[in-house]
């Protein structure tokens, strides 16, 4: 079956404007994770979902890192005033949502602040 | 919270000698143990997991990881490599089922294998 698909693949945008990292997780994987891949910093933890819901935001670096999921599916993150700082790989990963269980990542989308 | 070290951040190999990348973790609360790999331009591929039971755990492509409880490692072997194992692995970590963490991944720094023929 379709594994986990993030779009778009690449992305260049300058300081300040807004972008928008969508995730369309495997037909139902109830859970969903955004992580984010840098030089600097490794892989880290953004944020959770469990349905439509997140109870765990803890690595959002800032206010202006938000994220939704609609109809237990898609998730979109979205980044408004970029900076440079944010420049990564955006991973979005989905599993069956029991501990435990594999986490199936996508391909990222590769964001570049310029 | 959970932390994980990946010992080596590079290890070079021949093709067909056996290798073995390390990891040590930290954690106040039992865990479960993971072990992915990243291809060039590609997301993360799970290799192998140990959650209980035995601690020898073998995953796919020939690989197989220890889990050692009283040294709190977890380190990745293959008794023999080859040309297409050149990558970068990454050890991650997750609370176990019970905590609050909902399969949260903490991962270590990564470790790119190449291997030379």
């Amino acid at each position: 079956g379709a594994g986990v698909s993030q779009s778009p693949s690449n992305k260049v945008t300058e300081k300040g404007k807004d972008v928008e990292l969508r995730c369309d997780p495997i037909s139902g994987h109830t859970a969903l994770y955004w992580y984010r891949q840098s030089l600097g910093q490794g892989l880290e933890f953004l944020i959770y979902f469990q349905g439509n819901s997140a109870p765990d935001k803890s690595g959002l670096p800032s206010d202006r890192f938000s994220a939704e999921r609609t109809g237990g599916s898609v998730s979109t993150l979205t980044i408004q005033r970029t900076q440079q700082e944010d420049s990564a790989v955006y991973l979005c990963a989905s599993s069956p949502g029991l501990a435990g269980k594999a986490q199936y990542f996508g391909p990222g989308t590769r964001l570049l602040v310029l | 919270a959970q932390s994980v070290t990946q010992l080596d951040s590079q290890v070079p190999v021949f093709e067909e000698a056996p290798v073995e990348l390390r990891c040590n973790y930290s954690s106040s609360v039992s865990v479960y143990l993971f072990w992915y790999v990243q291809y060039p331009n590609q997301g993360l591929q799970l290799l192998l997991k140990y959650l209980s039971g035995s601690t020898l755990v073998k995953g796919i492509n020939g690989f197989e990881a220890e889990f050692n409880k009283s040294q709190t490692s977890f380190h990745l072997r293959k008794p023999s490599v080859h040309i297409s194992d050149t990558a970068e692995y990454f050890c991650a970590v997750s609370e176990a089922a019970g905590g609050t963490s909902y399969g949260k991944l903490t991962f270590g720094q990564g470790t790119i294998l190449t291997v030379h023929p």
